[in-house]
């Protein structure tokens, strides 16, 4: 079956302006979570949306927002972006949610802010 | 707050040879652990689990240990083999509050 999608793969934004990341989970799960990894800090978690209810947040900036839609489909979005937002953005679902188990993740969202 | 650390950024090790990677945490509510492996240009993928009932889960050549009294796992991987070379990543999770953590990761290069 086919894996965790992520578009775009590859993005460049200036700051101030926002950004939509979108995730398309493996069909039939419906926990998808997302995550910013940069280097030394490791996969750092944003949130987790369940059946298009967000379940879980991490310590983010409001800034950061995510939703998720009746296919399972989630967006997050980052507004007014600034320098240190430039991160690899990935996203995983799960059958059941982020902390029951194995996680699936897609290739990633690259995003450079300039 | 980093609740999963990964003390050791990089790990060298002859091909061959034993890698051991290493993952302390600090939330006495974790209760399983999972080791992921990621490849640059691609997505973590799940390698081996852990639950807190055990002390130890092998997988072929991927064997975890966990010790739960000083809240410390290891991945060993015997023989360590060049396609190993890889940023593992360490990770935690507490099912009653609907959380899992990861680590920073450790990029263990495996020499021919």
């Amino acid at each position: 079956k086919a894996g965790v999608t992520q578009t775009p793969r590859y993005l460049i934004k200036t700051r101030g302006q926002q950004v939509t990341l979108s995730c398309s989970p493996i069909s039939g799960h419906r926990s998808v979570s997302w995550y910013q990894q940069t280097p030394g800090q490791g996969l750092q978690f944003l949130f987790e949306y369940f059946s298009e209810t967000q379940r879980n947040k991490g310590n983010f900036p409001g800034r950061f927002s995510g939703r998720q839609f009746s296919n399972s489909r989630s967006e997050m979005n980052v507004s007014t972006l600034e320098l240190g937002d430039s991160a690899l953005y990935l996203c995983a679902s799960s059958l059941s949610g982020s902390w029951a188990g194995e996680l699936f993740f897609g290739e990633g969202s690259r995003l450079t802010v300039l | 707050d980093q609740q999963v650390k990964q003390n050791s950024p990089s790990l060298s090790v002859q091909e061959g040879r034993i890698s051991i990677l290493n993952c302390d945490y600090t939330n006495s509510m974790f209760d399983y652990f999972l080791w992921y492996k990621k490849y640059p240009a691609e997505g973590p993928t799940f390698l081996i689990s852990i639950s807190s009932i055990k002390d130890k889960n092998e997988d072929g050549r991927f064997t975890v240990f966990l010790n739960k009294s000083a809240k410390h796992l290891s991945l060993h991987i015997v023989p360590s083999q060049p396609g190993d070379s890889a940023v593992y990543f360490c990770a935690a999770s507490d099912p009653n509050n609907n959380d899992m953590r990861f680590g920073a990761g450790t990029r263990l290069t495996v020499k021919p």
